[in-house]
């Protein structure tokens, strides 16, 4: 039944490692994101997909790499990990039709560590 | 499950006016966090303020305060002195302390009119 759902809940991992996020949403939206949590709380926007085409994307690593394999899949992919990119990982989706303001479905995290 | 709940789907206020936005949530733990976020059109989730479940004292952050009523498991949001830049989609979210679960209301549209 959950709306927007992301795996693994936990990820722990060595440093240098290839790991990735998977998320699905059965809300039939068109727009997807990933949010990253920093250890103060503040969540920022890494990308956006709308019908599995980039739409935002903001200033993150290039080891991360976003795969949208249908507009209900955003996976995200993270190469070669470091101890900065340990964090909370929240997956989102959205209708997608507003230009404003739009309503944000949430996943309930994954918390990365990276050792 | 821990459930986050706004009642208030839409909002207005009068520039200059204050506005309260509500949230209540579900839950069995003790420590918790609870958050207000601002989401612009950008897309980007701002930070407005923060409250630790342990802290009794009601936290505020310039016009920004909040209204925790621990027993009760309430969560308001004041806006005081209204500001046309305070347009946005608010959501209240609730985070375990120990797992970063996090839940997420459905949000609040808030118009400012001028």
């Amino acid at each position: 039944d959950t709306a927007v759902s992301q795996t693994p809940k936990y990820l722990v991992t060595q440093m240098g490692n290839d790991k990735s996020i998977k998320c699905e949403q059965n809300l039939g939206h068109d727009t997807m994101y990933w949010y990253k949590q920093d250890s103060k709380k503040f969540l920022k926007i890494m990308f956006s997909y709308n019908n599995k085409e980039l739409i935002i994307n903001e200033t993150v690593p290039n080891r991360f790499s976003p795969k949208s394999p249908d507009k209900a899949h955003l996976n995200l992919h993270i190469n070669s990990l470091e101890l900065g990119d340990s964090a909370v990982y929240f997956c989102a989706s959205s209708q997608g039709r507003d230009r404003g303001v739009e309503k944000l479905f949430f996943g309930s995290g994954t918390q990365l560590s990276v050792l | 499950a821990q459930t986050v709940t706004q009642s208030q789907p839409e909002m207005s206020v009068q520039e200059a006016e204050t506005v309260t936005l509500s949230c209540t949530y579900d839950t069995s733990e003790s420590d918790y966090y609870l958050f207000w976020y601002k989401q612009p059109p950008s897309r980007q989730m701002i930070l407005v303020i923060r409250q630790e479940a342990y802290k009794q004292q009601n936290a505020t952050e310039n016009r920004f305060s909040v209204n925790f009523q621990k027993a009760a498991k309430s969560f308001s949001l004041k806006i005081s002195d209204s500001q046309l830049g305070d347009a946005a989609m608010y959501f209240c979210a609730y985070q375990e302390y120990n797992n970063n679960d996090m839940r997420f209301g459905a949000g609040t549209r808030l118009t400012v009119k001028p």
